[in-house]
């Protein structure tokens, strides 16, 4: 697609329930990255995925958080048992080859609220 | 530890009226300083990539400034809908992600 995709867009969800979180990169960007932005907070990052090696977890907050990367495409964000301090958007972007400085380009987001 | 710090955290504006936001940055290893706009409900969007100091962009009222330890984003005759979070990233050799700052919430009044 143009640009990068995310859904859903907007996901309520009740303490205690898992949810997943979509991305569907820019198509040809080999670099992927999952951020969360918590009401009025900068940019937190949580994982990066780069090709086909082994992704950079150390952002994530926990070990209710997971993600994967299928096909070197699509990626899913899981949160496991989730809390009201999950609460937040979580941005997906995407980039050409991750260490090369290059521009990271975010989609939309999805709005997360725990109740 | 790599830091990214925006001021002032808001501003706010007579349309017309032309201002500068400031990033500062310490980081080791500088790949690359990032501009984004951030509408309410939206994702950032791109607006300039500096690589090294000295380096200006411009983009319509914006233009982009960096030195070693700062870079401005320069507002020349703002219009109200350039009212915006804009938010400061730097990417380093240390690390994977781009670590931004808190970001400037400008408000433009027409």
């Amino acid at each position: 697609g143009a640009g990068v995709s995310q859904s859903p867009s907007n996901k309520v969800t009740e303490k205690g329930k898992d949810v997943e979180l979509r991305c569907d990169p820019i198509s040809g960007h080999t670099a992927l990255y999952w951020y969360r932005q918590s009401l009025g907070q900068g940019l937190e990052f949580l994982i990066y995925f780069q090709g086909n090696s082994a992704p950079d977890k150390s952002g994530l907050p926990s070990d209710r958080f997971s993600a994967e990367r299928t096909g070197g495409s699509v990626s899913t964000l899981t949160i496991q048992r989730t809390q009201q301090e999950d609460s937040a958007v979580y941005l997906c972007a995407s980039s050409l080859a991750g260490a090369a400085g290059n521009t990271i380009y975010f989609g939309e987001g999805s709005w997360l609220t725990v109740v | 530890e790599d830091q990214v710090t925006q001021s002032p955290e808001a501003l706010r504006l007579q349309e017309g009226e032309s201002s500068s936001l400031n990033c500062s940055y310490t980081v080791s290893g500088l790949r690359g300083l990032f501009w984004y706009r951030q509408d309410p409900g939206k994702g950032p969007e791109f607006l300039f990539t500096l690589y090294s100091a000295g380096e200006e962009k411009e983009k319509e009222r914006l233009k982009a400034t960096l030195t070693k330890k700062e870079s401005f984003l320069h507002i020349t005759a703002p219009k109200p809908e350039d009212s915006a979070t804009y938010l400061c990233a730097v990417r380093t050799y240390n690390n994977n992600d781009m670590r931004f700052g808190a970001g400037t919430r400008l408000t433009v009044k027409p």
